[in-house]
């Protein structure tokens, strides 16, 4: 089974700074015949299922806001919220769908 | 518009079996797999299966073999029911169990609200 890690496992910001959370494969995500890496990224508000926020790695879903993105190819990958807003607080998995499907353990985001 | 609703919370015994439902709308209703993923209280995402609703064709996590049962009833073009049976429970099934609509190999666009199942004596 393809692994994920994630890090760091918590991250406590301030309101406006940018969050970076990283997510490691333990096998490559990029199929090369299309050139695309099996990624894809969720926010998991309390007492809500998981909402998508970006996919193909870097493709931003319908009506999330363009200060979420995503980054990376092959093992390595990002998610970067460049202005952190309170309703960001959440729990932020990866996912892969390359082989299976594997979630990262998840990260904590929490305003200081 | 695209909505999966789950059926209710459900307590059950140690050993006992449990059936959640997920009714799917909005959409062809062959065209995408219903995938199922549990979260324990405080815990991650686990995938546990998925289920193609156009021919009910199923592939299941390997920690859930044997265990595990997932069908499917296609009420009409746009609406189908999907079904997650458990068997064996043990408390470590505790969990909240969420279906979400995806493909073979691709990201989860729409997600039911989830079902606690509390495995309790």
């Amino acid at each position: 089974d393809i692994v994920l890690t994630q890090s760091p496992d918590s991250l406590a910001l301030s309101l406006g700074e940018r969050a970076t959370i990283n997510c490691k494969s333990s096998q490559s995500l990029l199929y090369s015949s299309n050139d695309r890496n099996y990624l894809a990224w969720y926010q998991q508000k309390a007492g809500q299922p998981p909402k998508l926020l970006i996919y193909w790695a870097s493709t931003r879903y319908s009506g999330v806001p363009d200060r979420f993105s995503g980054s990376g190819s092959g093992t390595e990958f990002t998610l970067t919220i460049s202005s952190l807003q309170a309703e960001d607080v959440a729990v932020y998995y990866c996912q892969q769908y390359y082989s299976s499907i594997t979630f990262g353990q998840g990260t904590r985001l929490e305003i200081k | 518009q695209v909505q999966l609703v789950q059926s209710g919370a459900e307590v059950k015994k140690p050993g006992a079996s449990v059936k959640v439902s997920c009714k799917a709308s909005g959409y062809t209703s062959t065209s995408y797999y219903i995938h199922w993923v549990r979260q324990a209280p405080g815990q991650g995402l686990e995938w546990m299966g998925m289920v193609n609703p156009s021919d009910s064709s199923t592939s299941y996590s390997q920690s859930f073999q044997g265990r595990v049962t997932m069908t499917r009833d296609t009420s009409t073009s746009t609406t189908v029911s999907v079904y997650l049976e458990l068997s064996s429970l043990t408390s470590e099934d505790t969990a909240v169990y969420y279906c979400a609509r995806g493909g073979d190999r691709s990201s989860f666009h729409y997600w039911g609200q989830g079902t606690l199942v509390t495995v309790s004596s």
